[in-house]
């Protein structure tokens, strides 16, 4: 157990739809990404924040968008749904002071869209 | 941008043996951070191994060590004594130092499915 948790750990939606997925880091970890996992991208980067504020941003689409809150979990937002949306969401943790740089994963979520 | 090659998509090896997995990286940084994940039939990421790039000494961890060969931009990761806990995709990644302007975010290899053979 990584100690990063996710929910849902499945999600099945229609196109058109909007879900959120939510993340929770490790225990004094101050920032959070993500990930998406498909077979036709492989493991892509989408977004990190760092103790509340958006540092990165890397192949994530307009209609997705995140958050992290003060108590620094995060969730993801997708909206109007694709079929080639389905993919398996990670979200990873790690502290990012001084020279601590692990990355610790969720158990992801899978959201299915038909 | 940093890219991470890994050209071997499987790889097979018999319990008790030892297996190498490739990987090479592309990079204009001195200073930078790589990885060795494991992704079981769970689906979980798991760290298996670290290196920082100012360290000459190539990382350990039980049956699991690295040969990193800076020059070449070359990550591979040696797996002793296979068990067959140890079928998994692998996928190496690389990290830029810390608080650089690009995050800190992994770029990930398009992995090598292991498999362990009795």
């Amino acid at each position: 157990d990584s100690g990063v948790t996710q929910t849902p750990k499945h999600l099945i939606t229609a196109t058109g739809q909007r879900v959120t997925l939510r993340c929770s880091p490790r225990s004094g970890d101050l920032s959070v990404y993500w990930y998406q996992q498909s077979l036709d991208q492989g493991l892509q980067f989408l977004i990190q924040y760092y103790n509340g504020e958006e540092r990165a941003k890397g192949n994530i689409l307009e209609r997705f968008s995140a958050q992290q809150f003060p108590d620094l979990h995060s969730e993801l937002n997708l909206s109007s749904l694709e079929l080639g949306d389905s993919a398996l969401y990670f979200c990873a943790s790690s502290v990012d002071l001084g020279r601590s740089y692990e990355q610790y994963f969720g158990p992801g979520t899978r959201l299915t869209v038909t | 941008a940093q890219t991470v090659t890994q050209s071997q998509p499987e790889m097979s090896v018999q319990e008790a043996e030892t297996v190498t997995l490739s990987c090479t990286y592309d990079t204009s940084e001195s200073d930078y951070y790589l990885f060795w994940y494991k992704q079981p039939p769970s689906r979980q990421m798991i760290l298996v191994i670290r290196q920082e790039a100012y360290k000459q000494q190539n990382a350990t961890e039980n049956r699991f060590s690295v040969n990193f060969q800076k020059a070449a931009k070359s990550f591979s990761l040696k797996i002793s004594d296979s068990q067959l806990g140890d079928a998994a995709m692998y996928f190496c990644a690389y990290r830029s130092p810390i608080l650089t302007g690009g995050g800190n975010k992994l770029t990930f290899g398009t992995g090598t499915q292991l498999k362990v053979e009795l």
